[in-house]
């Protein structure tokens, strides 16, 4: 079974450029989230998707982030414009629905490097 | 608003050794999990070990096991018979039983010498 999958693993792109990072989650997995961690600092929580609605969008930085989820498969995060500080690694994560602790698996992270 | 703290950035253990890392957690939920996540230089995030806090029984995985103690919201992680491959970032996190969201401490970096 293929896990969770990103792309890309790496870009690098200029200050006013738009990025757009892509999470394929793991098939059948009705909850999908996006995390970043900025240099040096703790993981933290940007949105939760439940099939294509967003759950919980609480973490979202600012307006220039725009995340979808297309039919309630792969997921879309893009970045516009870049600044500076949007610097970091995201990651993408996905879950079954259900009570419990039921484990949320991890993609390898895109790391972005904005310049 | 609910917190997860790492204090120790960084350990090393011996190998063959047992090393704990720690953390502790502040939330008014009652319902809620626990979670160890290893980054090893890959990147990809894998679970170590869970635990439901309705649970008094300190959960087990092997090598790995935690040290739960809910009065004290702490959710310790000790690594017994420590090999070269268990080198890596840990992150301990916690979700409210409501929510799907984690919540990451800053992360722990665990090094194992031959």
């Amino acid at each position: 079974e293929a896990g969770v999958t990103q792309f890309p693993s790496h870009s690098v792109i200029e200050k006013g450029q738009t990025v757009t990072l892509r999470c394929d989650p793991i098939s059948g997995h009705d909850n999908l989230y996006w995390y970043r961690r900025v240099m040096g600092k703790e993981i933290k929580f940007l949105l939760h998707f439940v099939k294509e609605s967003k759950q919980d969008e609480s973490g979202m930085p600012n307006n220039r982030f725009l995340a979808e989820r297309t039919g309630g498969t792969y997921s879309t995060l893009k970045v516009q414009p870049a600044e500076l500080e949007d610097s970091g690694v995201y990651f993408c994560a996905s879950r079954v629905s259900g009570t419990g602790a039921t484990e949320a698996f991890f993609g390898q992270g895109t790391r972005l490097t904005v310049v | 608003a609910q917190t997860v703290t790492q204090s120790q950035p960084e350990m090393s253990v011996q190998e063959a050794e047992t090393v704990t890392l720690s953390c502790t957690y502040d939330t008014s939920e009652s319902d809620y999990y626990l979670f160890w996540y290893k980054q090893p230089p890959s990147r990809q995030m894998i679970l170590v070990i869970r635990q439901e806090a309705y649970k008094q029984q300190n959960a087990t995985e092997n090598r790995f096991s935690v040290n739960f103690q809910k009065a004290a919201k702490s959710f310790s992680l000790k690594i017994s018979d420590s090999q070269l491959g268990d080198a890596a970032m840990y992150f301990c996190a916690y979700r409210a039983g409501n929510t799907g969201k984690l919540i990451f401490g800053q992360g722990t970096t665990l090094q194992v010498k031959p």
